[in-house]
């Protein structure tokens, strides 16, 4: 257990809508970062924050969004759904986001768009 | 694209030790070398990382080569829980405020048979 926690687990919707993935860091880590894992793309950075503050985007589409609020937790909108959007989603956290910090990785949420 | 090259599988015998390796040629002064793993569709497992000295906690050690080009992972006792997908990332570290987003490559599959 990384201490890493994502809700929900697993998530089963249809084309067009819009979802939130919930993610909440290890205790006393300021920094998330969010990835995608699909099958032929592996595993991407998507998004990270730290402190509240958008540090770096990596490959995120403009139909998904991402904020980190005052007590850290970090949530992950994606909206007007694809097909293609469906993947793993794991969130990581480290303590500061820089220097030989470690992220660990949550369980991830595995989105299905049907 | 990802820095590293590392062979699609291994496989390895129950309590072996396993060595996987990972050619980072382009390294540079400041990248660490990271190690994480997949089992299935979990979150990626930190495992251990190093910048020129040789490392050792207690899943595992790395080597590090002395013209830092490239590293082995050594699993010393594999069990059947070892089988996954290992990932080797070169990870540049400073105190500067950049982004240090992992960036994963397709990792080595190691099978630990009976």
């Amino acid at each position: 257990d990384s201490g890493v926690t994502q809700t929900p687990k697993h998530l089963i919707t249809a084309t067009g809508q819009r979802v939130t993935l919930r993610c909440s860091p290890r205790s006393g880590d300021l920094s998330v970062y969010w990835y995608q894992q699909s099958l032929d793309q592996g595993l991407q950075f998507l998004i990270q924050y730290y402190n509240g503050e958008e540090r770096a985007k990596g490959n995120i589409l403009e139909r998904f969004s991402a904020q980190q609020f005052p007590d850290l937790h970090s949530e992950l909108n994606l909206s007007s759904l694809e097909l293609g959007d469906s993947a793993l989603y794991f969130c990581a956290s480290s303590v500061i986001g820089g220097g030989p910090d470690t992220q660990y990785f949550g369980p991830g949420t595995r989105l299905t768009v049907l | 694209d990802a820095k590293t090259t590392q062979p699609p599988s291994m496989d390895c015998a129950e309590g072996r030790a396993a060595n996987l390796p990972c050619n980072h040629s382009t390294i540079s002064g400041n990248e660490y070398v990271y190690w994480y793993r997949q089992i299935h569709s979990q979150g990626p497992q930190y495992i251990i990382h190093g910048l020129k000295n040789n490392e050792t906690n207690e899943m595992a050690s790395l080597i590090i080569t002395e013209d830092r080009k490239s590293s082995t992972l050594i699993l010393p006792h594999a069990t059947l829980r070892d089988t996954a997908v290992y990932y080797c990332i070169v990870k540049e570290v400073d105190s500067g405020a950049g982004s240090y987003q992992l960036t994963f490559g397709k990792g080595t599959k190691l099978s630990v048979i009976p």
